[in-house]
This record gives structure tokens, sequence and C-alpha cells, in this order.
């Protein structure tokens, strides 16, 4: 079975642009969930989705989103970037939710210039 | 609000020496998973183990080995006759299941340089 996938493997922005990043799970699993980690804060969890819905939300602003997929393909956005933004989002699969055992894939590193 | 707390931000030890990573976590779920995950340079997080909060029997796997204790809220993690190859960040996570489904809550982890 392929890992989880993401894409891309590095990114550059700029200032007040908007990014999407692309996570494919493991086939069948349908809980994907993404994590931001930063030198300085670790490792936050940003979202979780389910069959489609998001299910939780970490403390991040509104110009953090995402969605999923039927395909159970997830996407995560960040508009207007800030400095701030950059890190490496990883993003995360499991067959099912709750207290599950996560896959992890390479991560998407993010500069934000 | 739950909490992760690896106290070591680094450690460094020769090959062939026994290591122990230490966290202590914070809860008000009575039913909750613990894990440990390893971050080698490549940057992807490799699964090492999970537990849930009412199955208290210590772990060994190979060289690994996990203490856990509900009394002092700690999730202890030994590496016996150390690698060079166990080098990585090692994680301490927290799941708190139901309806906080996979979120997790990591530690702050622990660098472990393990040099020949």
């Amino acid at each position: 079975k392929a890992g989880v996938t993401q894409t891309p493997r590095y990114l550059i922005k700029t200032r007040g642009q908007q990014v999407t990043l692309s996570c494919s799970p493991i086939s069948g699993h349908r809980s994907v969930s993404w994590y931001q980690q930063t030198p300085g804060q670790g490792l936050q969890f940003l979202f979780e989705y389910f069959s489609e819905t998001q299910r939780n939300k970490g403390n991040f602003p509104g110009r953090f989103s995402g969605r999923q997929f039927s395909n159970s393909r997830s996407e995560m956005n960040v508009s207007t970037l800030e400095l701030g933004d950059s890190a490496l989002y990883l993003c995360a699969s499991s067959p099912d939710r709750g207290g599950e055992k996560l896959f992890f894939g390479s991560g998407t590193q993010l500069s934000v210039l | 609000a739950q909490k992760v707390t690896q106290a070591q931000t680094e450690i460094s030890v020769v090959e062939k020496e026994d290591v122990t990573l230490d966290c202590v976590y914070e809860t008000r779920d009575t039913t909750y998973y613990l894990f440990w995950y390893k971050q080698p340079p490549s940057g992807e997080l490799v699964f090492l183990i999970r537990r849930n909060s009412f199955d208290e029997q210590n772990e060994i796997s190979g060289r690994y080995s996990w203490n856990f204790q509900k009394s002092t809220s700690s999730f202890n993690f030994t590496i016996t006759a150390s690698q060079v190859v166990d080098s990585a960040v090692y994680f301490c996570a927290l799941s708190e299941g139901g309806n906080a489904g996979n979120m997790l809550t990591f530690g702050g982890g622990t660098r472990l340089m393990v040099k020949p």
C-alpha cells in the first residue's frame, strides 16, 4: 500500500499570497488530519476531516481552511500568508477516528518571504 | 485542557548506552491514548507505540520499552543499547479520542543524538 502522499514537498511564497497544499491518504483511510510544525510552537493540530466533514479544528485563524473530497483526499488552504506561516505542514491519515494510530506524510515545507 | 511535557529538549549519548526519554501528560479524561512518534531528518513522523489509558502494562519491542504509570501521569520510553540510527527527534503525544477524534496534543519533542 502506498503511504500518505503530500504535494508539493517544498513551496516558496511571498506575504499576502495564498497557498493550497494537497494530501492523499492511504487507500481506505477516511480520516485526514493536518498539523503545523514550527521551531517555536512545535507540532500543533490544525484540523481533522472525516468522511468529508470537518470534525475538529485547532486554534488557528480563519485564514487556515481545508476540505476533504469524496475519495478522502484533502487540501488545506492558507490565505493572506504571513511570515509566521512558514512551517512544515504534515498530513496524517487513519482508517477511522478516535484515538487511532496516525500515518504521516513527509510534509510540505512552506517558506513565506 | 490536555498537555504533554517532554522536559528533555536534547540528549546526547554514546552508542550502546541506554537512554530514557521522559513524558508527562495532563488530561481530565479517564479515557485517553498515549503515543510515541519518531521524526528522522526526512521529516515524516513514524509511529512507535499506542497505549490506552486502561492498559498500564509495560511493553517491550526489541530494544525499545515503554513504562506507563497513571499514578504519576508518565509514559517514558527507554532505548536499550542505543545505535546511531536511533538519532532522531522523539515526540510523545496524547489523544482523548471520542469527540476529539484523532486530534493529537504533542510534547515539545526530545532530540536524541547517538554518537558512534
